[in-house]
């Protein structure tokens, strides 16, 4: 079945401790994976887009990569600003977006 | 340019009432979508819209229906309202295959 995973569902960090996120998939011919930022009780908001094995894309202290079976969100020394539910997803709209990791980054 | 709005933002329903969620969005995008946000499940589609006139079902399209009224709005209606519908739902818009622009959502609630 097509579909990506999220883990871990929660990350709580002190401020400045690096972490990664990982979103693994099993989606074939895969054209691309998207990274999200979601608020409490706001949408998705667009991050990055990955299309191929080898990829990274930086943005502040966020630093996504692609492999052939999975995605890593690198954050580099957080702040308390970081904090928020980060979300992946296919670049197939038929198919359903990863649950989901909340990061929590205490001062 | 508000992007993609969304209404009414909080809604509570008895069990077999109906509904219209209201979705625009004034970025003259071709595809629309509407998705369902449940606690540890992810967005799910419910519906979506490759352009004015098609629309087409997603991965949980039970209970629900839509319209793509022209090429700014869509809406989804619930016919007759379940607590199994009790959810968040997302309206969100898109250029072919770039990343998707979200409204801020609707809370709804069904007892």
């Amino acid at each position: 079945e097509d579909q990506v995973t999220q883990s871990p569902e929660a990350l709580r960090l002190q401020e400045g401790e690096s972490s990664s996120l990982n979103c693994s998939y099993t989606v074939s011919g895969l054209r691309g994976l998207f990274w999200y930022r979601q608020d409490p009780g706001k949408g998705p908001e667009f991050l990055f887009t990955l299309y191929s094995a080898g990829e990274e894309k930086e943005k502040e202290r966020l630093k996504a990569t692609l492999t052939k079976k999975e995605s890593f969100l690198h954050i580099t020394a957080p702040k308390p600003e970081d904090s928020a539910t980060y979300l992946c997803a296919p670049n197939d709209y038929k198919l359903s977006f990863g649950a989901g990791t909340t990061v929590t980054v205490r001062a | 340019n508000a992007g993609v709005t969304q209404t009414p933002k909080f809604q509570v329903l008895k069990t077999g009432q109906s509904m219209t969620l209201q979705c625009a969005q004034d970025m003259n995008h071709n595809s629309m979508y509407w998705y369902r946000q449940d606690p540890g499940m992810g967005l799910r589609l419910i519906y979506y819209s490759a352009s004015e006139g098609t629309t087409d079902k997603g991965e949980v399209p039970n209970g629900y229906n839509v319209s793509r009224l022209n090429k700014r709005e869509f809406s989804l209606r619930l016919e007759s309202a379940a607590p199994s519908q009790t959810s968040v739902y997302f309206c969100a818009s898109t250029e072919d295959s770039y990343e998707q622009y979200f409204g801020p959502g609707t809370r709804l609630t069904v007892t």
